[in-house]
C-alpha cells in the first residue's frame, strides 16, 4: 500500500522559505513521478510542481520563480522550497504521486493527508 | 488556459448529478476527476477522461464531447456530498475551479 506523509514547519514568516519533505513508503520514488499541489483554506487546488528521476522538474508558471523541488532517493522522499513567501501562501499542502503518460493524460492517483502551512510573523 | 465547472450542483438522492468541466483545450487533453469531503485529501474517482480507478463505485463515470468533460453519478448517495475538482495536463496541470455537490 502506497503511503505519502507531508511533513515540515506549520509557521513560516513572510519572506522566509517554506520547507516541506513527503517521505514515500510502498513505492520507490525512482519509479513515479511526483507532484506537490496546494490549497487555500475554502478555495480550490493548485498544481505548485512535478519532479521525478527521469525529465527535469517543472512547475506552475504562476510560482516558477520561487519554487525549487528536490529528490532524496536514498531516503525515498522528496522536497519543496517556496521562498519569499506571503501570506497568500499560507495552504494546506499535499504531496501526490502522478501517474499516467504523456500520451494519455497524467493524473494525481494518490496523495498525502496534507500539511497545513501558515505564513505569519 | 482555464478549467471552468459550476460553483455548485444539487441533487436529489438516487437521481444522476452531473458536473461539467470547460476548457478551451480540454478537447485535446484528457480529463480526471476528483472527490474532496471537508477535511479529507482529494481522491481520484477518473482519470484520462472514462477510467474507474480500483475501488471507485460503478455509479461513478464520466465522458468527454468537445472541449466539456462531465462527471455522471448514477444513483446519487448522500456519501457522495462532497467537492468534485476536474483536472487536466497542458504544458503545466490545471485544476478547474470545484463544483460542491449537494444531496438534498
Amino acid at each position: 500500500q502506497v503511503q505519502l506523509q507531508e511533513s515540515g514547519p506549520g509557521l513560516v514568516k513572510p519572506s522566509e522559505t517554506l520547507s516541506l519533505i513527503c517521505t514515500v513508503s510502498g513505492a520507490s520514488i525512482s519509479r513515479y513521478y511526483w507532484s506537490w499541489i496546494r490549497q487555500p483554506a475554502g478555495k480550490g487546488l493548485e498544481w505548485i510542481g512535478r519532479i521525478s528521476t527521469s525529465v527535469r522538474p517543472n512547475s506552475n508558471p504562476s510560482l516558477k520563480s520561487r519554487v525549487t523541488m528536490s529528490l532524496d532517493t536514498p531516503k525515498n522522499r522528496f522536497s519543496l522550497n517556496l521562498s519569499s513567501v506571503t501570506a497568500a501562501d499560507t495552504a494546506v499542502y499535499y504531496c501526490a504521486r502522478v501517474g499516467g503518460s504523456t500520451n494519455f493524460g497524467w493524473y494525481f492517483d494518490i496523495w498525502g493527508r496534507g500539511t497545513l502551512v501558515t505564513v505569519s510573523s | 488556459y482555464e478549467l471552468t465547472q459550476p460553483p455548485s450542483v444539487s441533487v436529489s438522492p438516487g437521481q444522476t448529478a452531473s458536473i461539467t468541466c470547460s476548457g478551451d483545450k480540454l478537447g485535446e487533453r484528457s480529463a480526471s476527476w476528483y472527490q474532496q469531503k471537508p477535511g479529507q485529501s482529494p481522491v481520484l474517482v477518473i482519470f484520462q477522461d472514462t477510467k474507474r480507478p480500483s475501488g471507485i463505485p460503478e455509479r461513478f463515470s464520466a465522458s468527454k464531447s468537445g472541449n466539456t468533460a462531465t462527471l455522471t453519478i448514477s444513483g446519487t448517495q448522500a456519501m457522495d456530498e462532497a467537492d468534485y475538482y476536474c483536472q487536466a495536463w497542458d504544458s503545466s496541470t490545471l485544476f478547474g475551479g470545484g463544483t460542491k455537490l449537494t444531496v438534498l
